[in-house]
């Protein structure tokens, strides 16, 4: 079965440094691959998502992810990060079983001023 | 706003008791989805449907029964609940075709006492 490993569980920066979140996935076939973000009392909403072409993805308020198929990542960046991103942040896989998403445990980002 | 919308947004609820939690799409999806997300666990998938069709129950006990009287609504149906059940229950919904974006309800909160 897939699995999702998120190997940052809380993670604090300091406004205006760099972030970059991990993310692995166990599945040998293709993906679709996506990262969510909780906002504190929020719902989840979708950050990114890869689906095929440039592993190179941008998404809402300055993040991106690269799809590293070799090393079977999706980790998350963005060059500077602000205290409103402290959120939770989770990434999914989908693989086309049953149309589901499998999702890692999540990553608690604290930024602080 | 994300176009889902669960009820109740808390509740709390004695181990004997019978509740039901209410999700409404209005995003025109044919997929919904039943998650629980407990702290520092993976959000965990619960259930499935497409077009009102139950295509996935994720070994969920029977003390949570789903309903999916039309492609707009979902129900879970709580019954002799455990402590260890508390947690935030997510409803999402989607298109069937696959890897697209799920969309998220703010969820419910539940505590069993």
């Amino acid at each position: 079965a897939q699995s999702v490993s998120q190997h940052n569980h809380h993670v604090i920066l300091s406004e205006a440094a760099s972030l970059e979140l991990g993310c692995n996935y166990s599945y040998g076939g293709t993906v679709n691959l996506f990262w969510y973000v909780q906002y504190p009392g929020q719902h989840l909403q979708l950050l990114l998502k890869y689906f095929s072409g440039d592993p190179l993805v941008k998404g809402i308020k300055g993040f991106e992810a690269e799809f590293i198929k070799s090393k079977f990542s999706f980790n998350l960046r963005k060059p500077s990060v602000q205290w409103s991103d402290t959120a939770e942040y989770f990434c999914a896989v989908y693989t086309g079983t049953a149309s589901k998403l499998t999702f890692g445990t999540g990553t608690r980002l604290q930024v602080t001023l | 706003e994300t176009g889902v919308t669960q009820t109740p947004r808390h509740l709390v609820m004695g181990m004997t008791n019978k509740k039901s939690l209410k999700c409404e799409q209005h995003l025109g999806h044919n997929a919904m989805y039943w998650y629980k997300q407990s702290a520092k666990k993976p959000l965990e998938l619960m259930f499935v449907y497409n077009f009102k069709e139950q295509t996935e129950n994720n070994s969920v006990p029977s003390r949570f029964s789903p309903e999916c009287p039309n492609s707009s609504h979902l129900f879970l149906h709580l019954h002799t609940l455990q402590p260890e059940d508390s947690a935030l229950y997510l409803c999402a919904s989607s298109q069937w075709d696959g890897g697209t974006e799920a969309f998220f309800g703010q969820g419910t909160r539940l505590t069993v006492v």
